[in-house]
């Protein structure tokens, strides 16, 4: 079975600070990671994803993402964020052979803060 | 449709009362997946269809809970004798067949109050 852990339910932080979203995922096979973002009343939107090949994926708004086999891990990371970035992100993963369902952590709440 | 559509948006209901939910998916989407978002947890993961093969119903948490789809349209979700803890953002996406998981596309759900 797979699982994905988001450690922090909130993280607040001033605008044009550095923030970094952790992200932690078990599985037993090969694992597809993502990250979604989810804007208040909106439906959820994909940030970025990890496939294969390189470990470090970035995605739409200045977003990127650091695959970390050995712990396990998929952090996201903006060095500078915008009051606009304020939503709730989410990290999932997919196993290989797992018919393409995706697995979702509890979210992060980024708040924003002038 | 540009995008995935459910309706409604929300939708407030009496404990004990059955609900239907609608979702439109992108046309040419063969697949469809129904999440639910409870406050402060995850999406959890309901129900798969893929075309006509027989829908993977894993996620769903009792017999309360039923879906349809036919062929590759609209889908129902449908929550007999609601209860409180059915309270939750009900999310519906779509995908074209081939291209995995990335290929998602979500809509922007709907809100169930059960009073």
């Amino acid at each position: 079975a797979q699982s994905v852990t988001q450690l922090d339910s909130q993280v607040p932080v001033f605008e044009e600070a550095p923030v970094e979203l952790r992200c932690n995922y078990s599985s037993s096979v090969s694992v597809y990671l993502f990250w979604y973002v989810q804007y208040p009343n909106q439906g959820l939107q994909l940030l970025l994803k990890y496939l294969s090949g390189s470990t470090l994926v970035k995605g739409i708004n200045g977003f990127e993402a650091e695959f970390n086999k050995s712990q396990t891990s998929f952090h996201l990371r903006k060095p500078s964020v915008h009051i606009s970035d304020t939503a709730e992100y989410f990290c999932a993963v997919i196993s290989t052979g797992g018919g393409n369902k995706l697995t979702f952590g509890t979210g992060t709440q980024l708040k924003v803060e002038l | 449709g540009a995008g995935v559509s459910q309706s409604p948006s929300n939708k407030v209901t009496e404990k004990g009362k059955d609900v239907e939910l609608r979702c439109d998916p992108i046309s040419g989407h063969t697949a469809l997946y129904w999440y639910r978002q409870r406050l402060g947890q995850g999406l959890e993961f309901l129900i798969y269809f893929q075309g006509n093969s027989a829908p993977d119903k894993s996620g769903l948490p009792s017999d309360r809970f039923s879906a349809e789809r036919t062929g590759e349209s609209v889908s129902t979700l449908t929550i007999q004798r609601t209860q409180q803890e059915d309270s939750a953002v009900y999310l519906c996406a779509s995908r074209p067949l081939l291209t995995g998981a990335y290929g998602y596309t979500f809509g922007s759900g709907t809100r169930l109050t059960v009073v």
